[in-house]
């Protein structure tokens, strides 16, 4: 059973650009959520998705969107790319049928330049 | 969500017992208290969860007080591998705040030969 599966591992971007990260949920899951971690913080909420719909979102501009598919895997993206959203974006997936726990992937490491 | 309060830093020597506080006196009937570890550079890792009784696997025990307003981690024979920064949260599982998780600093274990 693979659990919850991120793209790419790595990459880099030049500031103004735009950029797209994958997720793949924990089999039997519905709730997609992203997170962001900065070098030296703990992970930072940004939203989340259920039924392909955005159901909460944390402290993030406008900037970040994302979409979730039929098939619950999920997608990040960042537009107009700022040095600040050089961080480690993690992607977590659950589902209340499945009980309360919440699973991370090992994450997309975006480096800004 | 309730915030919680840990000590930054903590040693154990490999093959003791290592004993992780977490104070979270505000903490509300509904919600979990929940604990990940990262190690560097990876995702957060889930360990264990519990409401109210103590709850133990195959990672961890967690102890919960009676009136809930502290948790104590345990892992029972620390290994070198142990070594990561370890997070305390609550959260209201299944409720408003579903699949959010608001992370702290952690506590570094330090585990030691």
């Amino acid at each position: 059973d693979a659990g919850v599966t991120q793209s790419p591992t790595h990459l880099i971007k030049t500031r103004g650009q735009q950029v797209t990260l994958r997720c793949s949920p924990k089999s039997g899951h519905d709730t997609v959520s992203w997170y962001q971690q900065a070098l030296g913080q703990g992970p930072q909420f940004i939203f989340q998705y259920y039924e392909e719909e955005e159901r909460q979102r944390g402290n993030f501009p406008d900037r970040f969107s994302g979409h979730q598919f039929p098939n619950y895997s999920s997608e990040l993206n960042v537009n107009a790319l700022l040095l600040g959203d050089s961080a480690l974006y993690l992607c977590a997936s659950s589902s209340l049928d499945s009980g309360n726990t919440i699973y991370f992937g090992e994450g997309s490491w975006l480096t800004v330049v | 969500d309730a915030k919680t309060t840990q000590p930054t830093s903590m040693d154990c020597a490999e093959g003791r017992a290592a004993n992780l506080p977490c104070n979270h006196s505000t903490i509300s009937g509904n919600e979990y208290v929940y604990w990940y570890r990262q190690i560097h550079s990876q995702g957060p890792q889930y360990i264990i969860h519990g409401l109210k009784n103590n709850e133990t696997n195959e990672m961890a025990s967690l102890i919960i007080t009676e009136d809930r307003k502290s948790s104590t981690l345990i892992l029972p024979h620390a290994t070198l591998r142990d070594t990561a920064v370890y997070y305390c949260i609550v959260s209201n599982a299944g409720g408003t705040s579903y699949g959010k998780l608001t992370f702290g600093q952690g506590t570094i274990l330090t585990v030691h030969p």
